[in-house]
């Protein structure tokens, strides 16, 4: 079964632009949710989109907002980005039962905003 | 609010000591635990979890027993090797919410 895949790996972008990141979940996973990890504030979740709907936020402005397909893919758009918003975004994938259920990570798209 | 707390980094050990990373929680509802480990360059992979008081998650070697007495989920294994250099994340999530909470991490260098 192939895994969570994010494109594009790297991206390197300008201050006031806005960058769009995919994620294709595992297949017959309905749940994705997003994390920002940067050095110094670790893992913090943006959101999670459980069929087409987002179902939990973090706190995050809402420059950071995501969308999910019918097929589950999700895209996570940042608008206006800032310097601060250099950071590795991972998505995860799960079948959307919660708690014990496991969620499975993808590789991550780096970010460099210059 | 829910949180999660682990020992400050890095953790440098010689090849086949004893590990223990420590990992304590603060939680509403019931959590579930995990432990998450990222290699360089890569992205989490689950380690082990447990799900409910009194559970053991092992893997690969690695051992963590859910104490709810003590709100920890303490990482441990008997005898480290060089691959085993990796970042470990302690984690929790809360019901059937899919929200993972992390702790900052703690980066581990098995020395040969």
């Amino acid at each position: 079964k192939a895994g969570v895949t994010q494109t594009p790996r790297y991206l390197i972008k300008t201050r006031g632009q806005q960058v769009t990141l995919s994620c294709s979940p595992i297949s017959g996973h309905r749940s994705v949710s997003w994390y920002q990890q940067t050095p110094g504030q670790g893992l913090q979740f943006l959101f999670e989109y459980f069929s087409e709907t987002q179902r939990n936020k973090g706190n995050f402005p809402g420059r950071f907002s995501g969308r999910q397909f019918s097929n589950s893919r999700s895209e996570m758009n940042v608008s206006t980005l800032e310097l601060g918003d250099s950071a590795l975004y991972l998505c995860a994938s799960s079948s959307g039962g919660g708690g014990g259920d496991t969620q499975y990570f993808g590789p991550g798209t780096r970010l460099t905003v210059l | 609010g829910d949180s999660v707390t682990q020992m400050e980094g890095p953790v440098t050990l010689s090849e086949e000591a004893f590990l223990t990373i420590n990992c304590t929680y603060t939680a509403t509802g019931y959590p579930s635990l995990f432990w998450y480990v990222q290699y360089p360059g890569e992205g989490l992979q689950l380690l082990l979890k447990a799900t409910k008081a009194d559970d053991k998650g092992s893997n690969k070697g690695f051992e963590a027993t859910y104490r709810k007495e003590t709100t920890s989920f303490h990482l441990e294994k008997g005898s480290v090797q060089v691959s085993d250099s990796a970042v470990y994340f302690c984690a929790l999530r809360i019901g059937r919410d899919d929200k993972i909470i992390f702790g900052k991490g703690t980066r581990l260098h098995i020395l040969p």
